[in-house]
């Protein structure tokens, strides 16, 4: 298995909603990333989770909330977003090998397009 | 803090033909890792080659080869014999090693291979 899954495919949300988004890779990824991307756009990291701890939070609203149960899944907890929270997520994954994390490069899911209304 | 800048927001090439996207980057690292994304409409971003900054030699995989000149910073995307499978946007990245696993990438390069 060499892909990374992400759930749902899109997602429409109210501003109270509450919402999670899901990722998954079992290629032994043992860190894994969401970023954020608006059209046309390049990604914008949210979180890095490395051996299922959160080793990167770059200043997310706390509306946005990440999760790592295990070492193949990631989640991402949505509450109370804003319009300007419409965007695709994407997850992914990389390997850490001798203290390197992804220099070989990161795994991608095909995303979930997030509208908020 | 890095910066990675393509200059070529959109671009077009005839099917078949060689295209290049051009890529620098700004860094006081002598060691770090260079790689082009491809994320066509399907919006999964695809890795399509990667470059080790020690070594010399350009990358290569299959119709996707680099010129890498570090001195210059510059990591230059050249495909050749271009599909349609081809169009995507380019995404240039720089990372550098124990850094807690940031890329940094660049704005984009919309490419679109014309029949």
């Amino acid at each position: 298995d060499t892909e990374v899954t992400q759930t749902p495919k899109h997602l429409v949300m109210g501003m109270t909603n509450k919402k999670s988004l899901k990722c998954e890779q079992h290629m032994g990824h043992r860190a894994m990333y969401w970023y954020k991307q608006k059209a046309k756009k390049p990604p914008e990291l949210m979180f890095v989770y490395s051996y299922e701890k959160l080793s990167i939070n770059e200043s997310v609203p706390s509306r946005f909330s990440p999760e790592c149960p295990n070492s193949s899944l990631l989640n991402l907890h949505l509450h109370a977003l804003q319009p300007e929270d419409s965007a695709l997520y994407l997850c992914a994954s990389s390997q850490i090998r001798a203290g390197i994390t992804g220099n070989y490069g990161y795994t991608f899911g095909s995303g979930t397009r997030l509208t908020v209304v | 803090a890095q910066t990675v800048t393509q200059s070529q927001p959109e671009m077009s090439v005839q099917e078949a033909e060689t295209v290049t996207l051009s890529c620098t980057y700004d860094t006081s690292e002598s060691n770090y890792y260079l790689f082009w994304y491809k994320q066509p409409p399907s919006r999964q971003m695809i890795l399509v080659i990667r470059q080790e900054a020690y070594k010399q030699q350009n990358a290569t995989e299959n119709r996707f080869s680099v010129n890498f000149q570090k001195a210059a910073k510059s990591f230059s995307l050249k495909i050749s014999d271009s599909q349609l499978g081809d169009t995507a946007m380019y995404f240039c990245a720089f990372m550098k090693p124990y850094t807690g696993n940031q890329f940094y990438f660049g704005t984009g390069t919309s490419l679109t291979v014309i029949p």
